[in-house]
């Protein structure tokens, strides 16, 4: 069965410089959800959408900024990269706007600041 | 707001004992909970949820979890471990959303589980 595909699979950027992390969902899943994970620790929401619109937003910092495509993919653009950028970055996507649906998660990007 | 705790960093069981790797909640409203199981260097697999029903939820790879509303507690659950049980598990809660509608998935900590053979 086809699942979230992540790229690229591993980044490395200097700082200050930017990347740009893309999504695709699994077909005819319309919610995406981007996640942060840092080394050791659990996965820190960033931001989601559903149908092509922005529906939440967590700890994402003013320097990123994302959005769906009207093919439901998306991506994660990151500006003034800081070291502390330097994390796993998973992708998850869902069908529907309901409580009861599980998230699929991509292999995530490896983002490596230097 | 929404949270699971999951107590232990690490759980070690010897291979063919039954493994127990707990977690707590606290939510508003009725829980939506999951449990997801990380191996290295990979992405989040689902392995069950509870939305309503059964306190007993079945998953993959053998992997069962109980829900306990008293207890506020959604422990996994394996009657016999394997070696390539060996995993990173987060318990997670389904925050909600603006209007009620779907939110995100607020992960625990995670409980690392060595299964030794």
């Amino acid at each position: 069965a086809a699942g979230v595909i992540q790229s690229p699979r591993h980044l490395i950027k200097e700082k200050r410089e930017t990347a740009t992390l893309k999504c695709y969902p699994i077909p005819r899943h319309d919610t995406v959800y981007w996640y942060q994970q840092g080394p050791g620790q659990d996965p820190q929401f960033l931001i989601s959408f559903y149908e092509k619109m922005q529906s939440d937003k967590g700890s994402i910092p003013d320097r990123f900024s994302a959005q769906q495509f009207s093919d439901y993919h998306s991506e994660l653009n990151m500006s003034s990269l800081e070291l502390g950028d330097s994390a796993l970055y998973f992708c998850a996507s869902s069908l529907g706007p309901n409580m009861n649906t599980e998230a699929f998660f991509g292999q995530g990007t490896r983002l490596t600041v230097v | 707001a929404q949270s699971v705790a999951q107590p232990e960093d690490q759980v070690n069981v010897a291979e063919g004992n039954p493994l127990t790797v707990k977690c707590t909640y606290s939510v508003s409203g009725n829980p939506y909970l999951f449990w997801y199981v990380q191996y290295p260097n990979r992405g989040l697999q689902f392995l069950l949820k509870y939305i309503t029903g059964d306190n007993l939820v079945k998953g993959s790879y053998g992997f069962e979890a109980e829900f306990n509303k008293s207890q506020t507690s959604f422990h996994l659950k394996k009657p016999s471990a394997l070696v390539s049980d060996s995993a990173l598990y987060f318990c997670a809660v389904r925050d909600r959303g603006d209007g009620g509608s779907q939110g995100n998935l607020i992960f625990g900590k995670g409980t690392k589980l060595s299964v030794k053979p």
